[in-house]
């Protein structure tokens, strides 16, 4: 059984570019779930995808994106990047269903804004 | 908006003693708390959670025991090791089932000393 994986591990942009993050699900999962968690702070939850469309978001502007994939893998996209938006990203999977908010996450995608 | 708080950020014991992280919570609508446990460079992992009909939960050598009359949460580890040195956060949802999100608090860095 796979774990979480996420890609890049790290990643250095700068203000106004776009990144996207990857994300591949732990076999058997069919959710994704993605947080922010800026430096010395909780994850803070960005969006969650099921069945390969949004199924709740958090407090995020509209130029955090996301796609889910048949294959229950999952893109975050972020636009117009900001210097705020230095976090680590982390991505979690789960089943829907009893334990659904057991998340299984990822070690994230590191990203510094300059 | 309401949130999970802790009560301390840091906690330094020595290996063998116990440990207990306190958290506060806000949300008396929330009936799903669970304990991640975060390592440097990694994802959080999960530890245990209890739902809202219980006051005591116990795994291996974690004890969480939850007093909703004042909203509040712990954990505790017994004998704990150079291996537990982490930072450790609760989370709170609305429903175990819901799929919806977590909302964490801001993590008690827990250091065992040798």
């Amino acid at each position: 059984e796979t774990g979480v994986t996420q890609s890049p591990t790290h990643l250095i942009k700068t203000r106004g570019q776009q990144v996207t993050l990857r994300c591949s699900s732990q076999s058997g999962h069919n959710t994704v779930s993605w947080y922010q968690q800026a430096l010395g702070q909780g994850p803070q939850f960005i969006f969650q995808y099921y069945r390969e469309e949004e199924n709740g978001r958090g407090n995020f502007p509209p130029r955090f994106s996301g796609l889910q994939f048949p294959n229950y893998s999952s893109e975050l996209n972020v636009n117009a990047l900001e210097l705020d938006d230095s976090a680590l990203y982390l991505c979690a999977s789960s089943l829907q269903g009893r334990g659904a908010n057991v998340l299984t996450f990822g070690a994230g995608s590191r990203l510094t804004v300059l | 908006g309401e949130s999970v708080g802790l009560h301390l950020p840091t906690l330094s014991v020595q290996e063998g003693d116990n440990s207990i992280i306190n958290c506060a919570y806000s949300n008396s609508a929330s009936d799903y708390f669970i304990w991640y446990k975060q390592e440097s460079g990694k994802g959080p992992q999960f530890i245990i959670d209890i739902r809202s009909n219980m006051d005591k939960r116990q795994g291996q050598r974690v004890t969480v025991l939850l007093n909703k009359t004042v909203k509040h949460l712990s954990l505790q580890i017994a004998a704990t090791q150079p291996g537990d040195s982490a930072v450790y956060f609760c989370a709170e949802t609305l429903k175990e089932t819901s799929g919806s999100r977590l909302t964490f608090g801001e993590g008690t860095q827990l250091t065992v000393n040798p």
